[in-house]
Order: structure tokens, then C-alpha cells, then sequence
């Protein structure tokens, strides 16, 4: 399965800030997506990344908030705009490969907290 | 949509003993069940699938088995171990979805205990 490496691991952040964090696969894939874990949660979708196209978003997230950016077949970006207290979470990128459909690999998760 | 309820929150057992999770769901057209083992400060990584068409499915000491009629799937492990202590969680894919959504239950800290 693909190997995922996530930037940063984690930050502190101020209030009102934004901030990036990067995914890079080891192999091409077609499709990539970002998941949030709030504090002691479960992990939620946020959107899902296809290289030449636009993210598509689920239900409760906005691209304003949550803009994404899918340059090539290997990486991703996305980032938490006018970041509040309420945004401190795993920020978690994963792709599908391996042994079929819907088998997800995550990376290791960015830690973001806003103060 | 799909809902996912995961029970216990936590579990806590003695080493050598079983652990049992069990999770149900809501959409009996889903059709595709993974369970994760989340260690602190790691991502969630696969440990075992199982697919609406088969009822068991087993891996050394973790097996999984879901009942389509009642909707609901667990997680067995047997033996456990201290490094089997981390977060469990099992997910459903909801119908018609894109291939990369999954719907997770809440998870499940496991503690065991030497």
C-alpha cells in the first residue's frame, strides 16, 4: 500500500491564522482525501482531492474554509483558513489502493491547535 | 445516510484474555466494513476488512464477523497482548459513495494489561 507522508506533524497557531499542511504519496494515485479527527472523535471526511479537477466537499465543509489544491499525482495541500479554537484537530490525509475499493491508508495526521 | 454506533468506549482486559468490539450500522446497503488501530500519535491503520459477502473473516489473532440481517459487525481479539492497546475503529462505506468515504464508529480505547 502507499506510503504518506504529512507536513507539518504539528503546530500551535494563533487565532485567525491560516495554515497548510502537505501530503505526499509515495506512487501515483488518483485520489486523495482529507479527513478531520476533533479531540477524542472519530474521523470525519472533509473533502476529496482528484488531480485536474476541483475538491469535492462533503456536507459541513467549505472551500473558503478548507481550500484544497491537487497539483499532480503525488500531493496535496490543504489548508485551514481564519483558523478558531474550534478548528484544533488530526488533520489526516489518505488515499484508496492496495487491495481494492474503499481501502483507505492515512497518514500520520497533522496536529493542529489554535489558541 | 449511514450511521455507525460503536460499543464499548472503552475496554480493558488482562493480557491473554479476548476483547470484543462491536459496532452496527444503518444502511443495509453498505457493503464494505474495515476496522483501524489507532496508537497515539499515529494514523489509523488497517488491521482487518471483511465485505457484506462473506460472515467471518480471520487473521492470526483478530477475526471479524458481521451479520447482514441485524446490521452489525465485530471485532475479535483473542490472546491480547500489551502492544494490542491503542484505539479501535471500525467504519461503513455509505451507499453510492465515492471510494474513498468511510463512516466510523466513535472508537474503542483498548487497555490491556499485563
Amino acid at each position: 500500500s502507499a506510503v504518506i507522508s504529512q507536513k507539518p506533524s504539528r503546530d500551535i497557531c494563533q487565532r485567525g491564522t491560516s495554515l497548510t499542511i502537505q501530503c505526499q504519496v509515495d506512487s501515483q494515485v488518483t485520489m486523495m482525501f482529507w479527513y478531520r479527527q476533533q479531540p477524542g472523535q472519530s474521523l470525519t471526511l472533509i473533502a476529496t482531492a482528484n488531480q485536474g479537477s476541483e475538491a469535492t466537499y462533503e456536507s459541513g465543509f467549505v472551500i473558503d474554509k478548507f481550500p484544497i489544491s491537487r497539483p499532480n499525482l503525488t500531493f496535496s495541500t490543504l489548508t485551514v483558513s481564519n483558523m478558531s479554537p474550534e478548528d484544533s484537530s488530526i488533520y489526516l490525509c489518505s488515499t484508496t489502493g492496495g487491495s481494492g475499493a474503499n481501502v483507505l491508508t492515512f497518514g500520520a495526521g497533522s496536529r493542529l491547535t489554535v489558541l | 445516510g449511514e450511521n455507525v454506533e460503536q460499543h464499548p468506549s472503552t475496554l480493558s482486559v488482562q493480557e491473554g484474555d479476548s476483547a470484543v468490539i462491536k459496532c452496527t450500522y444503518s444502511d443495509s446497503a453498505s457493503n464494505y466494513f474495515p476496522w483501524y488501530k489507532q496508537e497515539l500519535g499515529k494514523g489509523p491503520q488497517l488491521i482487518i476488512d471483511i465485505r457484506s459477502n462473506v460472515g467471518e473473516k480471520k487473521d492470526q489473532r483478530i477475526a471479524v464477523t458481521l451479520n447482514k440481517t441485524a446490521k452489525h459487525f465485530s471485532l475479535h481479539i483473542t490472546e491480547t497482548q500489551p502492544e494490542d492497546s491503542a484505539v479501535y475503529f471500525c467504519a461503513a462505506n455509505p451507499p453510492s459513495s465515492n471510494t474513498g468515504k468511510l463512516i466510523f464508529g466513535q472508537g474503542t480505547t483498548l487497555q490491556v494489561k499485563p
